[in-house]
């Protein structure tokens, strides 16, 4: 299985701030990288497909880069609605696996 | 807008079987390249993503799995179903059903709300 680790595991931030959180491969999965956001009590939601592609809906302050083992998701400047936990998942191949979370709280 | 829902028990008693049933609307289950999955979420965090079933019935499950799963299809219905044999308390989680978008960009694109699976006497 292609192992996802992500870091940092938690983080602590301010309305305004920039965050950056990283998600690393195991093995080379080009660009089949998604990255959901989830909220206490519900299902995770898809923000960007294919490492960077934006998903219709998703305010333009969330972006997403990065190819083969590395990859970011970035937001710019954090708005409230922005607390809660972000994961990123490979779909090179199956079985298809998550990162471990980054769960991103005010600080 | 497609819309998934599980349902099933929430409790179930150890080494019996867990089953769980997403109905799909907005949508046909039979149309498209899509995967219909399960993925379930431990208390804590974890997502794990457990397998999924083409329309045409062509499965695959995550490998330590393969034993214990079942998933299937009814297209009349217009709704998918997980089996999980043998079931333990590990196996205490939310599940989650979800539509895999196969193309252009593979990822997960619509989920169902969750229901919480709680495996014990």
């Amino acid at each position: 299985d292609i192992q996802m680790t992500q870091s940092p595991s938690s983080l602590s931030v301010s309305v305004g701030d920039r965050v950056t959180i990283a998600c690393r491969a195991s093995q080379s999965i080009s660009n089949y990288l998604n990255w959901y956001q989830q909220k206490p009590g519900k299902a995770p939601q898809l923000l960007i497909s294919a490492a960077s592609s934006l998903q219709g809906g998703v305010p333009s302050r969330f972006s997403g880069s990065g190819s083969g083992t590395d990859f970011t998701l970035t937001i710019s400047s954090l708005q409230p609605e922005d607390f809660a936990t972000y994961y990123c998942q490979q779909s090179s191949t199956t079985p298809h696996t998550f990162g471990g979370g980054t769960k991103v709280e005010i600080k | 807008q497609v819309q998934l829902r599980e349902s099933g028990p929430g409790l179930v008693k150890p080494s019996l079987t867990l089953s769980l049933t997403c109905a799909v609307s907005g949508g046909s289950i039979s149309s498209g390249d899509y995967y219909w999955s399960w993925i379930r979420q431990y208390p804590g965090k974890g997502l794990e993503w457990i397998g999924y079933i083409y329309h045409n019935g062509n499965t695959f499950y995550k490998p330590y799995l393969k034993s214990r799963v079942t998933i299937s299809v009814d297209t009349s219905k217009n709704q998918f179903s997980l089996k999980l044999s043998a079931v333990t308390a590990a196996d205490t989680a939310v599940y989650y059903c979800a539509r895999y978008r196969a193309k252009p960009a593979a990822n997960f694109d619509y989920w169902g709300q969750g229901t919480l699976v709680t495996v014990s006497s």
